[in-house]
């Protein structure tokens, strides 16, 4: 079955500190995947999305995520975090057509 | 420009009642989706239209639930009978449906309470 998958429910970092949150995948064929972010009391905002290409995706507010086909991953990261990326961040994999899964979320807590 | 309207932003109702949710995606957007989302959960893939096609259904809990989507563009989710495990907050999503590489953009939910 073809799903995505974020073992972490939340995340703990220091202001600062470099972070990441982890993504996993299984679909068939190539994967379309996304990462968007819930702020507090807002909707659902999309940060960065992998197509082909580049392993390493660029988006929004300094984010990035790393694509590893042979570990299924596609883990988002920031090399500094701040205490408003404090946040609820989901994976999205495209699976056949426009349907699209998303992952259980992970909550991030950026500690000042 | 405008994003994703959806209406009521809250309803509450009584269980056993109708209720029917309103979204209006951006224009030009051919792709359209319903989510819900549980007490800041996960999303729960419900369904999506895509242009004329047939929508996929295959997210909808129970034949309690039905979408529709009038001339390419609003669409309305109607939960018929509706119980307590029904509260959730409801997610409308657009995309531009060119590629499987359009993101979605979301609105701002609506807040179902079932009393």
């Amino acid at each position: 079955a073809q799903s995505v998958a974020q073992p972490e429910d939340q995340v703990n970092v220091a202001e600062g500190n470099p972070l990441t949150v982890k993504c996993t995948y299984s679909v068939s064929g190539n994967p379309y995947l996304f990462w968007y972010v819930q702020y507090p009391n807002r909707g659902l905002q999309f940060l960065l999305k992998y197509i082909t290409g580049d392993n390493l995706v660029k988006g929004s507010y300094g984010f990035e995520a790393e694509f590893n086909k042979s570990q299924t991953s596609f883990h988002l990261k920031k090399p500094s975090a701040l205490v408003s990326d404090s946040a609820l961040y989901f994976c999205a994999v495209r699976v056949g057509g426009f349907k699209t899964i998303f992952g259980a979320g992970t909550r991030l807590f950026v500690k000042a | 420009g405008a994003g994703v309207s959806q209406s009521p932003s809250n309803k509450v109702t009584e269980k056993g009642k109708d209720v029917e949710l309103r979204c209006d995606p951006i224009s030009g957007h051919t792709a359209l989706y319903w989510y819900r989302q549980s007490l800041g959960q996960g999303l729960e893939f419900l369904i999506y239209f895509q242009g004329n096609s047939a929508p996929d259904k295959s997210g909808l809990p129970s034949d309690r639930f039905s979408a529709e989507r009038t001339g390419g563009s609003v669409s309305t989710l109607t939960i018929q009978r509706t119980q307590q495990e029904d509260s959730a907050v409801y997610l409308c999503a657009s995309s531009l449906g060119t590629g499987s590489n359009s993101p979605l953009h979301f609105g701002n939910g609506t807040r179902l309470t079932v009393t």
